[in-house]
């Protein structure tokens, strides 16, 4: 099974920072990578897919980058309402497997 | 609009079983592999379980394969769950979802993204 590795676990930021998570694949997942938002008590919100293409509707503060094994979101200029947890999914081979999750907090 | 309701969780006991339902609408639901994901209270999502567009490939994860089983009714719009030997640590919070996947018949990647509110599943004696 591939394992994904996201890091870090937890960071604290203020407004207008910029933000960057990592999430490592065990083996090579060509770019079959989305990012997650996850608010208390909702369902994940879907960021991006496809390593780098931004769904509909997301702000483009958020982007991803990344291919093969190593793989980043990036928040540009943090706002109130990104606080929240963040994980990366891997799609590929028909097995899906999430990250640990990142929660960013208010610093 | 599309929405994805599960339901079906309750309080049931170690060894118990439990059967959740997601009925689904506003978008084609024949025509999409569905996904269960679920969630310990305060833990990680977890990926529990694939099934194709016409119930004739289904995965499990490793920590339910040979207790869970998937299977859809394409016209009744709904999709199951059922889970046998519930353990403590299956206490969670399962969605039903779409995540993105190969769809083989089409040679195309399938990108939608649908999620449904949840069911929560309580295992404790």
């Amino acid at each position: 099974d591939i394992q994904m590795t996201q890091s870090p676990s937890s960071l604290s930021a203020s407004v207008g920072d910029r933000v960057t998570i990592t999430c490592r694949a065990s083996q090579d997942i060509k770019n079959d990578l989305g990012w997650y938002q996850q608010k208390a008590g909702k369902a994940p919100k879907r960021l991006i897919y496809a390593t780098s293409s931004l769904q509909s509707g997301v702000p483009s503060r958020f982007s991803g980058s990344g291919s093969g094994t190593e793989f980043t979101l990036t928040i540009s200029g943090l706002q109130p309402e990104d606080y929240a947890t963040y994980y990366c999914l891997q799609y590929s081979n028909y097995l899906w497997t999430f990250g640990q999750g990142t929660k960013v907090e208010i610093k | 609009e599309v929405q994805l309701l599960e339901s079906g969780g309750d309080l049931v006991q170690p060894g118990g079983s439990l059967k959740l339902s997601c009925a689904a609408s506003g978008f084609t639901f024949s025509s999409f592999a569905m996904t269960w994901v679920r969630q310990a209270p305060g833990k990680g999502l977890e990926w529990v379980a694939f099934i194709r567009d016409s119930g004739s490939r289904i995965q499990h994860g490793d920590s339910v394969k040979g207790r869970f089983s998937t299977f859809r009714d394409n016209s009744r719009d709904t999709l199951y769950l059922q889970m046998n030997s519930l353990r403590v640590e299956d206490t969670a919070i399962y969605y039903c979802a779409v995540l993105p996947y190969y769809d083989l018949r089409s040679g195309y990647y399938i990108y939608s993204d649908y999620w449904g509110q949840g069911t929560l599943v309580t295992v404790s004696s």
